[in-house]
């Protein structure tokens, strides 16, 4: 089956780094995605990563894959009050042709005290 | 204007009202998507559109009623609703069906609109 899992909620101090898991089912996925979901907005794409890769870094962000475990995270680095928001991991199903599906985690909430 | 729009971005309605939710994409994208955002749940697929033709219909009850004159359009009819359909809808696009080996091509997100059935 498909489905995505995720922490529901991450409390770190500004600064510090932060690190958001996800587990996945479907290895036929051969794209991971993060979003994330500002208060009030809608979801904006922050990074992705082919499912033949084990770390991809963009700046701040690093992600990292475990295909053998289905484990994905995402690190954010020198964490600031900005980046409190809502972080969702997607993969996208490849089984049984392109339908269009995103499968969803139910999101991590990530908080940043000053 | 840029990118997804979704209005109106609040909307509460009653049981018995007729309302409809409106997205627009200005990204000359083929595809567009309903999804329902609940509290402490994963997003929810609604309906998939490609090229204005539906692909997609997640067991979506037939209280909503999806519309998609042209591929920039796409609309979400509403009657009868009830209150556990409370939700963020999220409206979203894609230049192509997600395609398995694509990096670039995923779904652009508009900002929902908030419903709220009383």
């Amino acid at each position: 089956g498909e489905d995505v899992e995720q922490s529901l909620f991450l409390s770190v101090r500004e600064g510090d780094s932060s690190v958001i898991n996800c587990t996945y089912t479907d290895s036929s996925s051969t794209y991971l995605y993060w979003y994330k979901q500002e208060p009030g907005a809608g979801l904006q794409l922050l990074t992705y990563i082919f499912s033949n890769m084990d770390m991809k870094q963009d700046q701040r962000l690093t992600v990292l894959l475990n295909k053998k475990d289905k484990h994905l995270s995402l690190r954010i680095a020198d964490t600031q009050t900005g980046d409190s928001a809502i972080y969702f991991c997607a993969e996208s199903p490849s089984r049984g042709g392109n339908t269009g599906k995103l499968i969803f985690g139910q999101g991590t909430t990530l908080q940043v005290k000053p | 204007e840029t990118g997804v729009t979704q209005t109106p971005r609040h909307l509460v309605m009653g049981m018995t009202n007729k309302k409809s939710l409106k997205c627009e994409q200005h990204l000359g994208h083929n595809a567009m998507y309903w999804y329902k955002q609940s509290a402490k749940k994963p997003l929810e697929l609604m309906f998939v559109y490609n090229f204005k033709e539906q692909t997609e219909n997640n067991s979506v009850p037939s209280r909503f009623s999806p519309e998609c004159p042209n591929s920039s359009h796409l609309f979400l009819h509403l009657h009868t609703l009830q209150p556990e359909d409370s939700a963020l809808y999220l409206c979203a696009s894609s230049q192509d069906l997600l395609l398995a080996g694509s990096s670039t091509d995923t779904q652009y997100f508009g900002p929902g609109t908030r419903l709220t059935v009383l």
